[in-house]
């Protein structure tokens, strides 16, 4: 069964610290990915998506993630990380039907 | 701003009872996807319409429904509730199962 595995729960750091957001899927074909970013209270709002081509993606809100086959990962990165990117941040994969699985998402908190 | 509004924002409800939770999504949007997110987990796939039917769905029960309609609209009917249906629901809609899934901001319902 496919699943998508962020393994780090919480995150914190520092504002203007660089970040990476670490996500693992599990779909033999190229996979359909995608970050969400959750506010408290909010739904979730699309960062950036990967379908196929560059292999780098560049998102919203200065946020950015790799695509790599070798290490079945699609991990989010952002060079400087201010207060309002204080959010959980969930990834997603769907297979090519319209099933998307989420992860379990990562608590991101950033100290002023 | 997405466009994709639910109601109620918030629920009560006691174990056994019916609930119906609705959704309206973007104008053009014919593509409906329900997930439920319990506390401190990624979404879970319910269901997805398209065009008024059923495409596709989840590890969910029959007592989980919906309903899609002609105005860009849904429903999520759940019955027999039980203390674990307790979660944020969030609907999200798009063109088609490929295309950026835009979500609501959720209606959380809690069962006693």
């Amino acid at each position: 069964a496919q699943s998508v595995t962020q393994p780090d729960i919480h995150i914190t750091v520092s504002e203007g610290a660089s970040l990476e957001l670490r996500c693992n899927y599990s779909y033999g074909a190229t996979p359909y990915l995608f970050w969400y970013v959750q506010s408290p209270g909010q739904g979730l709002q699309l960062l950036l998506k990967y379908f196929s081509g560059d292999t780098l993606v560049q998102g919203i809100k200065g946020f950015e993630a790799e695509f790599k086959r070798s290490q079945s990962s699609f991990n989010l990165r952002k060079p400087s990380v201010h207060w309002s990117d204080a959010a959980e941040y969930f990834c997603a994969q769907t297979s090519g039907t319209y099933k998307y699985i989420f992860g379990t998402g990562t608590r991101l908190k950033v100290l002023a | 701003e997405t466009g994709v509004t639910q109601s109620p924002t918030h629920l009560i409800k006691t174990r056994g009872q019916q609930v119906t939770l609705r959704c309206s999504s973007q104008s053009g949007h014919n593509t409906v996807s329900w997930y439920q997110q319990a506390l401190g987990q990624g979404p879970q796939f319910i269901f997805q319409y398209y065009r008024e039917e059923e495409n596709g769905r989840g590890n969910f029960p029959p007592r989980f429904s919906g309903l899609q309609f002609p105005n860009y609209s849904s429903e999520l009917n759940v019955n027999a509730l039980e203390l674990d249906d307790s979660a944020l629901y969030l609907c999200a809609s798009s063109t088609s199962w490929e295309e950026t899934q835009y979500f609501g901001p959720g209606t959380r319902l809690l069962v006693l």
